[in-house]
C-alpha cells in the first residue's frame, strides 16, 4: 500500500487568490490523480499527473485554473488559480503503484471567500 | 465507460452481513470492477476488486454475474465502524476513477 500526506489539510483563501494544495507519497507511484468533492456529493476526477509528462485533464478542467506539476515520483502539486467561491470543495490525491488498486490522502478542505 | 447503478441507501445492525449489489449493463471487456468506500471526513479506501467469478479478501467478497452485468458486494459481520458512502466502479485498469452516487450504508448498534 502507499501513504499520501497532503499538505495543508485546509486552507481559507479570498477570492481571485491562487493557492497550492501538495502531496506527497511514501514511496514512488506511477500515477498521481486529483480529484475534487463538494460537500454530500462524489468525487469527481480532475486530472491524471504521470512523471515527466504534462497532466492530462478531464472535462470541466483546465491547466489554466488547475495547473498541476509532477516533477518526481512521489510528488504532485495542485494550484487552483483565481480562487472562486465555487472551488470551495475537497482536494484528494491519490496514487496507484504497479497494483490495481489507488490510495488516496486525507483530502484538503478548502474555503474561498 | 460503463455507468453503475447502485441502491442509495441501506440499513443494517452490527454483526448482520450486507450485500450492495451494483448493475452494470454495459460493462466492456476491457473493464474490471472496483469497490471503495468513503467514510466522513475521509478520502476514499479501497476494498475489493474483480473481473469476474467470485473474489474474497479479508474485508469483504464480491461475487460477479457470469454475463458481469451485476456485482454483489458482501461485508459479514458490519460494524458501526462499516459505516460508510459504498462506491461501485467500473473501469479499465490503471484509470481514474469515475465515481457515481454511491450506496450509504448506516449500522445501527
Amino acid at each position: 500500500s502507499v501513504l499520501l500526506y497532503q499538505k495543508p489539510n485546509r486552507d481559507i483563501c479570498q477570492s481571485g487568490t491562487s493557492l497550492k494544495i501538495q502531496c506527497v507519497a511514501d514511496s514512488q507511484v506511477v500515477s498521481m490523480f486529483w480529484y475534487q468533492q463538494f460537500q454530500e456529493q462524489s468525487l469527481m476526477l480532475m486530472a491524471t499527473a504521470n512523471e515527466g509528462s504534462e497532466a492530462t485533464y478531464e472535462s470541466g478542467f483546465t491547466k489554466d485554473k488547475f495547473p498541476i506539476s509532477r516533477p518526481n515520483l512521489t510528488f504532485s502539486t495542485l494550484t487552483v488559480n483565481n480562487a472562486r467561491p465555487g472551488d470551495s470543495s475537497i482536494y484528494f490525491c491519490s496514487s496507484r503503484t504497479g497494483g490495481y488498486e489507488q490510495y488516496f490522502g486525507p483530502g484538503t478542505r478548502l474555503t474561498v471567500l | 465507460l460503463a455507468k453503475t447503478t447502485q441502491p442509495p441507501s441501506m440499513e443494517a445492525y452490527e454483526g448482520q452481513e450486507v450485500n450492495v449489489s451494483c448493475s452494470h449493463t454495459n460493462i466492456a471487456t476491457s473493464e474490471y470492477i472496483y469497490w471503495y468506500r468513503q467514510v466522513p471526513h475521509q478520502g476514499p479506501q479501497f476494498i475489493i476488486q474483480g473481473y469476474k467469478d467470485y473474489v474474497v479478501n479479508e474485508v469483504a467478497s464480491l461475487f460477479i454475474s457470469a454475463d458481469r452485468k451485476l456485482s454483489t458486494l458482501s461485508l459479514p459481520w458490519v460494524s458501526l465502524r462499516d459505516a460508510a458512502v459504498y462506491y461501485c466502479i467500473v473501469t479499465p485498469q490503471a484509470q481514474g476513477l469515475t465515481f457515481g452516487l454511491g450506496t450509504r450504508v448506516s449500522v445501527f448498534p
